[in-house]
């Protein structure tokens, strides 16, 4: 069965440093999602992403943060300058339209120090 | 978005049926329901969707009833690894979005 895979599983960084974590979602689908996961909270969304553009994103999604298709196969997340409140656990998803079923990966930890 | 409220927590043992009712009040003509799951560390993963009645698959059924207005997920003859957060959502055609409450809490025991 297909599935989303997502590099590094761990990344631990230095505030103001920046990160890019990076997804390879399954090869049919269209639509490209980030969300992130706080210790303890629930699951937030960051980002959509289709037909190489942005298609959505919440307030949490500032300038700090990018999204970029490079190629065809990758995804990625880049945080520009990361903050200590930006350590959560980092899921892309993929989906092959609106309504349909989005398939995550298994993330990626990030600890900001 | 329509606004889900479910159960915070829920206690099963081994080979028992488990049922999880969520309530979506205001949920839309072209709303779908679908439920997720996951596991400590792990990505949410898709149990099973419905838009009314009853839909069944190898993991789960899910019961909707004429209103629409609730949903129940059951899960027939848990297992501990079935020990998880369960998520209902209720979405339509056109949300890009998935937004996940607090989820029901499962523990099932030996």
């Amino acid at each position: 069965e297909p599935e989303v895979t997502q590099t590094p599983s761990h990344q631990v960084t230095q505030m103001g440093q920046e990160v890019i974590l990076r997804c390879v979602p399954i090869s049919n689908h269209l639509y490209f999602y980030w969300y992130r996961q706080i210790l303890g909270q629930k699951v937030e969304f960051l980002v959509s992403f289709y037909n190489n553009e942005i298609s959505e994103k919440s307030e949490i999604f500032d300038d700090q943060f990018s999204v970029e298709r490079p190629d065809g196969s990758n995804f990625t997340l880049k945080i520009r300058s990361t903050k200590l409140e930006d350590s959560a656990m980092y899921f892309c998803a993929s989906g092959q339209g609106e309504k349909e079923t989005q398939y995550f990966g298994p993330g990626t930890r990030l600890l900001v120090l | 978005l329509a606004k889900t409220t479910q159960p915070i927590s829920m206690d099963s043992y081994e080979g028992q049926e488990v049922n999880i009712t969520c309530s979506h009040n205001n949920i839309a003509t072209n709303d779908y329901i679908t439920w997720y799951q996951q596991f400590p560390s792990q990505g949410p993963r898709f149990i099973i969707q419905g838009y009314k009645t009853k839909v069944t698959n190898e993991v789960a059924s899910l019961f909707i009833p004429a209103d629409r207005k609730s949903s129940t997920l059951s899960l027939p003859r848990v297992s501990l690894s079935d020990t998880a957060v369960y998520y209902c959502l209720v979405g339509g055609t056109n949300d890009y979005k998935l937004s996940f409450g607090a989820g029901t809490t499962v523990t099932v025991r030996a």
